[in-house]
């Protein structure tokens, strides 16, 4: 079964500083999606980025990159000027490619509380 | 375009009772999600339907269940509530490609 691991359960960061927060994931499968999703206090899961495992270049997102290393099967999230409204958890997720009339879940990560420090 | 709309927000039931949450996804979408998320266990998949028809399930008991109606709004159950089902219930609607997946701001169910 897939796993992902954040090894940060917390970092805090200075406000119009970088952050990095990592991840690490466990699969056999060559293919498959990778998530930063974002949960402010409102609760609400927002996609902050998006990484397809056949393409090699980074995805990036205005203000967040990420850092996709397949053989090493670590994908981090890089933000960059940081902002008092980023604080939020942060979670990775991975999830297999979906076959035809198939169904696939994501899994997460536990996820990494981020404080922004004015 | 409206988001994913969860309903209720909160939810205070007594051990024993059953309920139900409702979900209404971004219109056209066809894929529904639904995922528990407690401070011990993280986020959980519970299951997904696809029109009309569960495509994929988790790992938790048969007391809980779910259904999609025609217009894609999706209700799950929890019957025999146990104070262990407290957490966040979180919907996420996807075109059923998964390439993007929509939260809603989930429910909060309090057992006690």
């Amino acid at each position: 079964a897939q796993t992902v691991t954040q090894s940060q359960p917390e970092m805090s960061v200075q406000e119009a500083e970088t952050v990095t927060l990592s991840c690490t994931y466990d699969t056999s499968e060559s293919d498959y999606y990778l998530f930063w999703y974002k949960q402010p206090p409102s609760r609400q899961m927002i996609l902050v980025i998006r990484q397809e495992a056949y393409k090699q270049q980074n995805a990036t997102e205005n203000r967040f990159s990420v850092n996709f290393q397949k053989a090493a099967k670590s994908f981090s999230l890089k933000i960059s000027d940081s902002q008092l409204g980023d604080a939020a958890m942060y979670f990775c997720a991975y999830r297999r490619v979906i076959t035809q009339g198939g169904s696939e879940k994501l899994v997460f990560g536990k996820g990494t509380k981020l404080t922004v420090n004015p | 375009k409206a988001g994913v709309t969860q309903t209720p927000r909160y939810l205070i039931k007594t051990r024993g009772q059953q309920v139900t949450l409702s979900c209404s996804p971004i219109s056209g979408h066809r894929s529904v999600s639904w995922y528990q998320q407690t401070p011990g266990q993280g986020l959980q998949f519970l299951f997904e339907y696809f029109s009309e028809t569960q495509r994929n399930k988790g790992n938790f008991p048969g007391r809980f269940s779910g259904r999609q109606f025609s217009n894609s709004r999706s209700e799950m159950n929890v019957s025999t509530l146990e104070l262990g089902d407290s957490a966040l219930y979180l919907c996420a609607s996807s075109s059923g490609t998964g390439y993007g997946y929509t939260f809603g701001s989930g429910t909060r169910l309090t057992v006690v």
